[in-house]
């Protein structure tokens, strides 16, 4: 069965870096589209980032674009989300998410439990 | 930018139905998902392209999407219901994915 298992998240503070890891099982995970979704507490979702199944086709939130990177490592079945120069506002339980189908610019199937990013002095 | 208008909440007695709004300028154009989330949990897909389930979704829940406005409809709702429920689009325009403002059902 599909699971995402993310990892890497913790307490940081303004200004810092922080490297977000999602382990993928269960599927072919180059062949399918990838997501982080985040939601601050007692917020919305908002998403992040956007990844095609090769790596080659990258999106970004205005929010996060030029300090957050997405990549991912087909070999391991992991998804990656760098972030830097990290804000208050980037507080929140960051979700990755796979696409349903793999033509991409889908739905997201299927997330992982979410890891907590806590940025604070 | 590309803005998706939920209600903040809707309320309905079990075994009614209830109805949930997406607004968004000619949303009718985009295929529209949506997604439950229980409180402490990762949201679930449970409408995508419109008015698809996914499997294992039941299927008291239905979608709709036309002009201004995408439509989850739940019939026959159950306490179990009771979540936060998002649209979701993507916007070819900007390039980026849009999530409503969600909305919580309360089942009475």
């Amino acid at each position: 069965q599909v699971q995402l298992v993310e990892s890497g998240g913790g307490l940081v503070k303004p200004g810092g870096s922080l490297r977000l890891s999602c382990a993928a099982s269960g599927f072919t995970f180059s062949d399918y589209y990838m997501s982080w979704i985040r939601q601050a507490p007692g917020k919305g979702l908002e998403w992040v980032s956007y990844i095609s199944s090769s790596g080659s086709t990258i999106y970004y939130a205005d929010s996060v674009k030029g300090r957050f990177t997405i990549s991912r490592d087909n070999a391991k079945n992991s998804l990656y989300l760098q972030m830097n120069s990290l804000r208050a506002e980037d507080t929140a339980v960051y979700y990755c998410a796979r696409d349903r189908g793999s033509s991409g610019w889908g739905a997201c199937g299927y997330w992982g439990q979410g890891t907590l990013v806590t940025v604070s002095s | 930018s590309y803005v998706l208008t939920q209600p903040p909440s809707v309320s309905v007695a079990p075994g009614q139905t209830a109805r949930i709004t997406c607004g968004g300028n000619n949303i009718g154009s985009k295929s529209v998902h949506w997604y439950q989330q229980k409180p402490g949990q990762a949201p679930v897909l449970v409408v995508y392209d419109d008015s698809d389930r996914p499997s294992g979704i039941p299927e008291r829940f239905s979608g709709s999407n036309s002009g201004n406005t995408a439509t989850l409809t739940i019939s026959r709702v159950e306490a179990g219901d009771e979540a936060d429920y998002y649209c979701q689009v993507w916007d070819s325009s900007s390039d980026h994915y849009v999530f409503g403002t969600g909305t919580k059902v309360t089942v009475l």
